[in-house]
C-alpha cells in the first residue's frame, strides 16, 4: 500500500529555521515526483514546487522559489521542505502528495508561527 | 504561469440537485486536468483525472467533461457526503496550478 506519513505539528517563532518531512513507502520512492502544497487557514490548495527524488530535479512555483527549499533523500524515502527564517504569514497546513500518478497524499503538517 | 478560474467561488444546493462547476485555464491545456474533493480537516481526494476519466473507487454520480481552456465537473444527484470542497488543477505544464475552489453547501 502506497503510503505518504508527514512529521507532526510544529509551533515556531518568526526567524526560526525548520524541515518538515514526508516519508514515503510502499513504492519505489527514487521513481515518483513528490509535490507540496500549501493551505492557509480557511484558504484554497496553493502548489509550491515538486522534486524528483531519483536525481532530485526541483521544480517551483514562481510564488514560493526562494521563500522555501525542497529536498530529497532516496536512502531513506523521505522528501523535506524547509524554511530558513519563518514569517507568521508561513502559518498553514502543508501536504506531500505524488499527484502524477495516482492520488496519494501525506496526512498533512501544521506549521504555526507566533511570536 | 497557467492561472484556473473556478467558479462559482460556493453555491447552496439541495441534496438531490444537478450541480456543475466550472474551471477556465488562461491558456489550452488539453485535458490535462483533475478535479479534488476536500472535507474539512482532511487531504483533498481526487475525483476525475485527464478531465474526465473516473478515479476508481469515486461514485458514478460525478463527471467531468471539457478540453483546452473550459472544463466542467458535474454531480448528476448531490448526496449529503457530496457537501465539501471542490478544486480544479492543471497538470499540464510547471508550475501546477489550483482553482481557488468551491465549496458546496447545504441549501
Amino acid at each position: 500500500e502506497v503510503q505518504l506519513v508527514q512529521s507532526g505539528a510544529e509551533v515556531k517563532k518568526p526567524g526560526e529555521s525548520l524541515r518538515i518531512s514526508c516519508k514515503g513507502s510502499g513504492y519505489t520512492f527514487s521513481n515518483f515526483y513528490v509535490a507540496w502544497v500549501r493551505q492557509m487557514p480557511g484558504k484554497g490548495l496553493e502548489w509550491m514546487g515538486t522534486i524528483y527524488p531519483g536525481d532530485s530535479d526541483t521544480i517551483y512555483s514562481p510564488s514560493f522559489q526562494g521563500q522555501v527549499a525542497i529536498s530529497a533523500d532516496k536512502s531513506v524515502s523521505a522528501a523535506f521542505l524547509m524554511w530558513s527564517s519563518l514569517k507568521a504569514s508561513d502559518t498553514a497546513m502543508y501536504y506531500c502528495a505524488r499527484l502524477d500518478s495516482g492520488d496519494y497524499w501525506g496526512q498533512g503538517t501544521l506549521v504555526t508561527v507566533s511570536s | 504561469a497557467i492561472q484556473m478560474t473556478q467558479s462559482p467561488s460556493s453555491l447552496s444546493a439541495s441534496v438531490g440537485d444537478r450541480v456543475t462547476i466550472t474551471c477556465r485555464a488562461s491558456q489550452g491545456i488539453k485535458n490535462d486536468l483533475g478535479w479534488y474533493q476536500q472535507k474539512p480537516g482532511k487531504a483533498p481526494k481526487l475525483l476525475i483525472y485527464g478531465a474526465s476519466s473516473l478515479q476508481s473507487g469515486v461514485p458514478s454520480r460525478f463527471s467531468g467533461s471539457g478540453s483546452g481552456t473550459d472544463f466542467t465537473l458535474t454531480i448528476s444527484s448531490l448526496q449529503p457526503e457530496d457537501f465539501a470542497t471542490y478544486y480544479c488543477l492543471q497538470n499540464y505544464n510547471y508550475p501546477r496550478t489550483f482553482g481557488q475552489g468551491t465549496k458546496v453547501e447545504i441549501k
